[in-house]
């Protein structure tokens, strides 16, 4: 059975840094783009950046494109998101899913999420 | 504002149907990029419900049906049910902006 388990999320003042990582079981990780999706309170989904397998390409969204890097470890099965600088339209409750597609997305697994809140 | 726009709400009777529609530009779905539709009960991460424009996951009930036509796609859902009450989302890809890109969402309620 495909998992992906979120941890990481909390609490951070605005222009503090978060790390969010993302356990994955279930299926060969190394195989697949993996993703980051998150969506503010109440509000939609919005893609936030893409890996590729080997960690060779990454894609952000523009209004992540230089505060948030995506990374991930094939050997321990993780995803990570590094987040530097938050804003308090940061604020989300952040999901890792599988892109199907590669990086134009087809989302068929998604995590439970965790929220990131920043404010002071 | 989304790069693909739907309708903040649409409601129905039970065992009625209803369309949910996704409209882009030319640089996402007029460009040929597949249209997916995602599914979000209330509290919970979202569901793939459609896959490449019009396809199904295996579970997904053939209730729920997708189409695309030039620059946009639309999801029906026949024989409404009251467990049908969620967030809906479309997503394709956008060349101009090299992104993946989300409907606003249309939430459901069943009447």
């Amino acid at each position: 059975e495909v998992q992906l388990v979120e941890s990481g999320g909390g609490l951070v003042q605005p222009g503090g840094s978060l790390r969010l990582s993302c356990a994955a079981s279930g299926f060969t990780f190394s195989n697949y783009w993996m993703s980051w999706v998150r969506q503010a309170p109440g509000k939609g989904l919005e893609w936030v950046a893409n890996i590729k397998q080997d960690g060779s390409e990454k894609y952000y969204v523009d209004s992540v494109k230089g505060r948030f890097t995506i990374s991930r470890d094939n050997a321990k099965n993780s995803l990570y998101l590094q987040m530097n600088s938050l804003r308090a339209e940061d604020t989300a409750v952040y999901y890792c899913a599988r892109p199907l597609y590669g990086n134009k997305g087809l989302f068929d697994y998604w995590g439970q999420g965790t929220l990131d809140t920043v404010s002071s | 504002q989304s790069v693909l726009t739907q309708p903040p709400s649409v409601s129905g009777a039970p065992g009625q149907r209803v369309t949910i529609s996704c409209t882009g530009s030319s640089s996402n779905i007029g460009a040929g990029y597949d249209v997916h539709w995602y599914q979000q009960l209330p509290g919970t991460a979202p569901k793939r419900l459609i896959y490449g424009n019009s396809n199904r996951p295996s579970g997904v009930p053939d209730r729920f049906s997708g189409s695309k036509s030039g620059t946009s796609a639309s999801l029906a859902i026949t024989g409404l049910q009251t467990e049908d009450e969620a967030d809906y989302y479309c997503q394709s890809y956008d060349s101009s902006l090299s992104a993946v890109v989300f409907g606003g969402g249309t939430k459901l309620t069943v009447l």
